[in-house]
């Protein structure tokens, strides 16, 4: 079946833009993650959503990062004036539960390049 | 979490059995054992997890030892493919942020022709 997708895979734009990214996860999963990965770093967690709500923010960096999902479906991860330390792989999971040991499943990323 | 401890690297030849090996001397009682890979510019793929049996699925087996301390992920075959950093995590059973997965620096596996 079809797996976590994210669009766009690459995104290149200005410091001082807003970038929108996008998470489509598997469907029938109530959880969905977003996580970042800068170069040769771990895994960073931003955010976690339980059907539509984010019952933990607790990652996201500063106020400039905002996420929603809606229809307990698609999310977007917003980052408004960018700045060059946002460059980084932003990865997106969805679980079928959340919590537990709930197995997570990755999409293949969006890389995002501020200059 | 309990932490893992992994070699840095290995390598293994195509079409041999490559075991990576995983240290987690602290594990609790309710930990799970995780194994993901990250081939390279691609997200995270899952790989099996495990509690205390060892596990088999259609991409590799999953040992665990007896006092859990340690476990070893197969991967029976190996192909080219399989190049990638292999990450061990243990995951508490419920509870808390468990959800937070986090990973370490990871085994980088080259599978050689």
């Amino acid at each position: 079946g079809a797996g976590v997708s994210q669009s766009p895979s690459n995104k290149v734009t200005e410091k001082g833009k807003d970038v929108e990214l996008r998470c489509d996860p598997i469907s029938g999963h109530t959880a969905l993650y977003w996580y970042r990965q800068s170069l040769g770093q771990g895994l960073e967690f931003l955010i976690y959503f339980q059907g539509n709500s984010a019952p933990d923010k607790s990652g996201l960096p500063s106020d400039r990062f905002s996420a929603e999902r809606t229809g307990g479906s698609v999310s977007t991860l917003t980052i408004q004036r960018t700045q060059q330390e946002d460059s980084a792989v932003y990865l997106c999971a969805s679980s079928l539960y959340g919590g537990g040991t709930d197995t997570q499943y990755f999409g293949p990323g969006t890389r995002l390049t501020v200059l | 979490d309990a932490k893992t401890t992994q070699p840095p690297s290995m390598d293994c030849a195509e079409g041999r059995a490559a075991n990576l090996p995983c240290n987690h001397s602290t594990i609790s009682g309710n930990e799970y054992v995780y194994w993901y890979r990250q081939i390279h510019s691609q997200g995270p793929q899952y790989i099996i997890h495990g509690l205390k049996n060892n596990e088999t699925n259609e991409m590799a087996s999953l040992i665990i030892t007896e006092d859990r301390k340690s476990s070893t992920l197969i991967l029976p075959h190996a192909t080219l493919r399989d190049t990638a950093v292999y990450y061990c995590i243990v995951r508490v059973g419920s509870g808390g942020s468990n959800y937070k997965l986090t990973f370490g620096k990871g085994t980088l596996l080259t599978v050689n022709p």
